[in-house]
């Protein structure tokens, strides 16, 4: 299985700024997701990251909100920007090799005052 | 598209009795079904996968699901509850015979009873 660790693990932020979250797995994988999990809630997938180029984004979803990058098969970074407190979430990563299945990192608990 | 419904976002047994967490899906191709375990404060581990083949799956810490494409369901079972079970359980579909597009059900916390 893949060890997948993300940072910050935990954030609070001020209304209108941005903050990255960096997500790293410990061997080359095929595919790396991006996954909120609000309050509550369940998960929900934000984007696949795409090696090399723009992310795919899932309906409600748009780039300029969480941009994504993945420079290569084992990094990735989710943006969430001009923050407002209903971004409040933990996010997590997930990687996908080609064996399956997909693992998920720790998560990242964002609080956005 | 594919849906998942979780039976009980709260359900409560105690020590040592049977674990039953319920989970309807829909899908309109052959689904791939799962369970995660999200412990507090933690990220979700995978418990266990339904693919193809035997219809009953066992996976880690004892847990068990059985796939009944009749009544579409994937209800997961624990003979015998224990304290260390207690956490959020999460029943979910892939989109189409596929480990990559997966769509959660909202969860079911379990509290384990002494």
């Amino acid at each position: 299985s893949a060890v997948i660790s993300q940072k910050p693990s935990r954030d609070i932020c001020q209304r209108g700024t941005s903050l990255t979250i960096q997500c790293q797995v410990d061997s080359q994988v095929t595919m790396m997701f991006w996954y909120r999990q609000q309050p509550g809630q369940s998960l929900t997938l934000i984007a696949t990251a795409n090696q090399g180029s723009e992310a795919t984004y899932e309906s409600g979803f748009v780039i300029d909100k969480f941009p994504i990058s993945r420079p290569n098969l084992t990094f990735s970074t989710l943006t969430v920007s001009n923050m407002s407190p209903e971004d409040s979430s933990i996010y997590l990563c997930s990687v996908l090799s080609n064996s399956g299945p997909q693992y998920f990192g720790p998560g990242t608990r964002l609080l956005v005052l | 598209a594919q849906s998942v419904t979780q039976l009980g976002s709260h359900v409560s047994v105690s020590e040592g009795a049977l674990v039953l967490l319920r989970c309807n899906y829909s899908s309109s191709v052959p689904p791939y079904l799962f369970w995660y375990v999200q412990y507090p404060n933690q990220g979700l581990q995978l418990l266990l996968k339904y693919t193809t083949g035997a219809t009953l799956v066992k996976g880690i810490n004892g847990f068990e699901a059985e796939f009944k494409k009749s009544e579409t369901s994937f209800h997961l079972t624990k003979p015998s509850a224990h304290m260390s079970d207690a956490a959020e359980y999460f029943c979910a579909v892939s989109d189409g015979n596929r480990d990559d597009k997966i769509i959660f059900g909202k969860g079911t916390r379990l509290h384990i009873l002494p």
